[in-house]
């Protein structure tokens, strides 16, 4: 069935670091992928997305390409800010199936002043 | 908009319970999800409705889970009984769903966090 798979966390960086969270997913046909994210207490909120092949998506500094080569969308930052500490979902939505989200594990990051 | 709105946000209850949670969606959104998160198993799609309808309840995990979608602005998922790994946080989330076109933005609520003791 789908999957999606993203790096483990946590991770700590200080401000202003470069930030990658790899993410990779398995779907039959073409599905959208997303990015999602949670701070404490609270809902996800939708951070970026992508619906084919070689969009990228990007919001609020953040950056992921959506590549079917290597059915890859990573999550990239090149400067990080301590407000950015939360926990990023990486997701998909398979074609025809309602709007459905299929999410990764989630990965922890923490920006240290 | 208030946005997607659930009720209770903390729920205590002992095992054996009836639990009720409650999921208000966005005004004009057609699909409604229930996922649960929990440490061990991360987010995991329970059930979604698409207008009203139930279309996929396979990540229901047993027969004491049930979810009702009675018009476009309301649902329950209900526990009956309740059993301590049932604690989680659960979500509620919508979107507007339609056709193949179209992969919008989830938009999901605060979540219910259940603790079953």
């Amino acid at each position: 069935g789908d999957s999606v798979t993203q790096m483990e966390g946590p991770v700590t960086l200080s401000e202003e670091a470069c930030l990658t969270i790899n993410c990779t997913y398995t779907a039959t046909g073409y599905p959208s992928l997303f990015w999602y994210v949670q701070y404490p207490g609270e809902g996800l909120q939708l951070l970026l997305k992508a619906t084919k092949a070689d969009d990228k998506g990007s919001n609020k500094g953040f950056e992921a390409t959506y590549r079917k080569e290597t059915t890859s969308f990573h999550l990239e930052k090149g400067s990080v800010q301590v407000s950015d500490s939360a926990v990023y979902f990486c997701a998909l939505s398979p074609r025809n199936q309602g709007g459905k989200l299929i999410f990764g594990q989630g990965t922890e990051l923490s920006v240290k002043p | 908009d208030a946005g997607v709105i659930q009720s209770p946000r903390h729920e205590v209850t002992e095992m054996g319970q009836e639990v009720t949670l409650r999921c208000k969606p966005i005004s004009g959104h057609n699909s409604l999800f229930w996922y649960r998160q929990t440490m061990m198993r991360g987010l995991e799609l329970l059930i979604y409705f698409n207008n009203n309808v139930p279309i996929d309840d396979s990540g229901m995990p047993e027969d004491r889970f049930s979810a009702k979608m009675p018009n476009a602005s309301f649902s329950t998922l209900k526990i009956q009984p309740s059993e301590p790994r049932d604690s989680a946080v659960y979500f509620c989330a919508s979107t507007l769903y339609g056709g193949e076109a179209v992969n919008t933005e989830a938009f999901f609520g605060q979540g219910t966090r259940l603790t079953v003791v």
